[in-house]
């Protein structure tokens, strides 16, 4: 079975500086890794994800994450925050195979943007 | 474009009555469906999917139960709420076909257990 850990529950920056949330995640082979977003009452809007090559994927809004297989990590990374940034990030892990879009979920990172 | 709409927005129950909670999704046929669970400041927790009307797969026990009636609709209902099924209920979908899929979220319904 997978699983993911998100080790900081909460991180807060100050506008236009870079971030890094950290990810790491457990799984027997190379799973799909994904980076999904959830605004205060809202559902959750995917950033980005990697399912094979590069391992620097790009994503919306300026995020980019990189997939370190041997270091089992895809942590996500942001060179210059915006106070719109602020919400809950959560790193995903998806077993390779299968048609259920099995995600196990990480418990998120509430990231607060300081102007 | 694709939409997904999901009611109510906000539930306040008392325990042991029914729930039923609803979602539909326009402008995709057949796609796949996902219950996701979020207790307060918890991680997500998937509880049911199904690829096609009439078939929907439990992933976790946590006395609910859910039905695909129509190819655009999907519902969690249970007959007698507990506590601890107090959380943010989240509808997904996905076009399905691999795991590699993403997940297309509605906003949710927040479920209060008194």
């Amino acid at each position: 079975a997978q699983s993911v850990t998100q080790p900081d529950a909460r991180v807060t920056v100050s506008e236009g500086a870079s971030l890094q949330l950290r990810c790491k995640y457990s799984y027997s082979g190379t799973p799909y890794l994904f980076w999904y977003v959830q605004y205060p009452r809202q559902g959750l809007q995917l950033l980005l994800k990697y399912y094979s090559g590069d391992p620097v994927v790009q994503g919306v809004n300026g995020f980019e994450a990189e997939f370190i297989k041997s270091n089992s990590s895809f942590h996500l990374r942001k060179a210059s925050v915006h106070w719109s940034d602020s919400a809950v990030y959560f790193c995903a892990v998806s077993p390779q195979g299968g048609s259920n879009a099995k995600l196990t979920f990480g418990k998120g990172t509430k990231l607060s943007v300081k102007s | 474009a694709q939409t997904i709409h999901q009611w109510p927005v906000a539930e306040i129950k008392a325990v042991g009555s029914p729930l039923s909670l609803g979602c539909t999704i326009k402008g995709k046929s057949s796609p796949n469906l996902y219950w996701y669970w979020q207790a307060t400041g918890g991680t997500l927790q998937q509880l049911f999917y199904s690829i096609t009307v009439g078939q929907v797969e439990s992933v976790v026990q946590l006395n609910l139960s859910a039905s695909r009636p129509k190819d655009d609709q999907f519902i969690l209902s249970t007959e007698k709420l507990l506590l601890s099924h107090s959380g943010f209920y989240l509808c997904a979908w996905s076009l399905g076909g691999s795991s590699a899929e993403t997940l297309y979220f509605g906003s949710g319904t927040r479920l209060t257990v008194l």
